[in-house]
C-alpha cells in the first residue's frame, strides 16, 4: 500500500512569492491535515480537510489556505511569502472516526530567501 | 502555551537495555495520546497510541504507559536496538478535535552499541 506522498520536495522561493505544496494521501484515506514544523516552534498544526471542507485550523495567519480535491488529494498554499515561512510542511493521511492515528508523507522543505 | 512538553531534548541508551521517554501535558481535554518517530529528512512514522480509557498500551517492544491524575504518559523500549536512535514525539488529541495533533518538542534518543 503506498504511503502518502508530497511534491515538491524541495522548494526555494523569494519573500513576497507565493507556494502551493501538494499531498497525495493514502487510499482509503479521506482526511488530509497540515502541519509545518520549525526549529523554534517545533510540529504545529495548521488545517484539516475532509470532504473538501476545512473541518479543523491552527493559529496560522490568513496566508495559508488550502483545498482538498474530490479524490482526497489536497494541496495548501502559502501567499506573500516571509522569511520566517521557511520550514518543513509536512501533510498528514487519516481514516478519521475510526481511529486518530495519522500517517505522515515525507515533508517539502520550503526555503524562502 | 506549550500544551505538551517532552523535558529530555535528547536521552542515551546502551543497547539492549531499556529506553524510557516521559511527555506531560496540561489541557484536561486530551483524550488521545500517540508516539511518532523521526528520522532526519522524513516524516514521523506512527507507533503506537492509547486512549484515555486505559492506562497501558503495548505493541511487541514498545509500551505506553499514561498516568492521568499526573496528566504524564511514558513510552518504554525494551530491548533498545540501534535502529531506534531517532527523535521521538509524543502527541496529543483533544475531544472534538481529534485530527488536530498538538506535538511535544521531542527528545532525540541515541542508542549507544
Amino acid at each position: 500500500k503506498a504511503g502518502v506522498t508530497q511534491t515538491p520536495r524541495y522548494l526555494i522561493k523569494t519573500r513576497g512569492q507565493q507556494v502551493t505544496l501538494s499531498c497525495s494521501p493514502i487510499s482509503g484515506h479521506r482526511s488530509v491535515s497540515w502541519y509545518q514544523q520549525t526549529p523554534g516552534q517545533g510540529l504545529q498544526f495548521l488545517f484539516e480537510y475532509f470532504s473538501e471542507t476545512q473541518r479543523n485550523k491552527g493559529n496560522f495567519p490568513g496566508r495559508f489556505s488550502g483545498r482538498q480535491f474530490s479524490n482526497s488529494r489536497s494541496e495548501m498554499n502559502v501567499s506573500t511569502l516571509e522569511l520566517g515561512d521557511s520550514a518543513l510542511y509536512l501533510c498528514a493521511s487519516s481514516r478519521r472516526g475510526e481511529s486518530y492515528e495519522q500517517y505522515f508523507g515525507p515533508g517539502t522543505r520550503l526555503t524562502v530567501t | 502555551d506549550q500544551q505538551v512538553k517532552q523535558n529530555s531534548p535528547s536521552l542515551s541508551v546502551q543497547e539492549g537495555r531499556i529506553s524510557i521517554l516521559n511527555c506531560d501535558y496540561t489541557n484536561s481535554m486530551f483524550d488521545y495520546f500517540l508516539w511518532y518517530k523521526k528520522y532526519p529528512a522524513e516524516g514521523p512514522t506512527f507507533l503506537i497510541s492509547i486512549s484515555s480509557i486505559k492506562d497501558k498500551n503495548e505493541d511487541g517492544r514498545f509500551t505506553v504507559f499514561l498516568n492521568k491524575s499526573a496528566k504524564h504518559l511514558s513510552l518504554h523500549i525494551v530491548p533498545s536496538q540501534p535502529g531506534d536512535s531517532a527523535v521521538y514525539f509524543c502527541a496529543a488529541s483533544a475531544v472534538g478535535g481529534a485530527q488536530k495533533l498538538v506535538f511535544g518538542q521531542g527528545t532525540r534518543l541515541t542508542i549507544n552499541p
